[in-house]
């Protein structure tokens, strides 16, 4: 079955790096989102992205993220410079139908640790 | 923007019992409903989704019911064995048109006592 991959799926970084999370979305997908989620707490939707575009942010991405396809499989987050508050889960998820409900897959997630 | 709240935060069952959980939302317009498993150290695993124009769905021992009215939906798990303890997150749609981000739930720690 398809699933979604991510990598990788620890990242150890210090304040102040920059660090870029990488995804590739189930093959037939057009749409790709980034959520967060800190320890403990409920997953929080950051971007979603269709066509090369970002369809829809959240107050969470801010000017230190930013998400790029920079090819036909992978899907990225890069967190500028990141701070200690940036530590959490980030999942990748893709969907596939062209209407406004439908369903999004999850990947397995990378840990990000900012030290 | 949507808010999605979710009771209860933990729910201990005996294996074989009923387990429901419920969620209330705020925005009208939401009209999609999916819940999610998250087993320790995995990515959330889509279970089971409503739509507005249904007001109930069942997949073998797990029913998801919705009432636009009162704007609240539940996920229902009948005959609990060990493998379902898990965390469970409801979550509804996020804003009118095109890749809308979910809102999640704070989940509920599903835990099935043998």
């Amino acid at each position: 079955e398809p699933e979604v991959t991510q990598t990788p799926s620890h990242q150890v970084t210090q304040m102040g790096q920059e660090v870029i999370l990488r995804c590739v979305p189930i093959s037939n997908h057009l749409y790709f989102y980034w959520y967060r989620q800190i320890l403990g707490q409920k997953v929080e939707f950051l971007v979603s992205f269709y066509n090369n575009e970002i369809s829809e942010k959240s107050e969470i991405f801010d000017d230190q993220f930013s998400v790029e396809r920079p090819d036909g499989s992978n899907f990225t987050l890069k967190i500028r410079s990141t701070k200690l508050e940036d530590s959490a889960m980030y999942f990748c998820a893709s969907s596939e139908v062209l209407v406004r409900s439908y369903e999004q897959y999850f990947g397995p997630g990378t840990r990000l640790t900012v030290t | 923007g949507e808010n999605v709240e979710q009771h209860p935060s933990t729910l201990s069952v005996q294996e074989g019992d009923s387990a429901v959980i419920k969620c209330t939302y705020s925005d009208s317009a939401s009209n999609y409903f999916p819940w999610y498993k998250q087993e320790l150290g995995k990515g959330p695993q889509l279970i089971i989704d409503i739509r507005s124009n249904v007001g109930e769905k069942k997949d073998q021992r797990i029913a998801v019911t919705l009432n636009k009215t009162a704007k609240h939906f539940s996920l229902h798990i009948t005959e609990t064995q060990p493998e379902d303890s898990a965390v469970y997150f409801c979550a509804a749609d996020y804003s009118g048109g095109g890749a809308d981000g979910l809102t999640f739930g704070k989940g509920t720690h599903l835990i099935i006592q043998p």
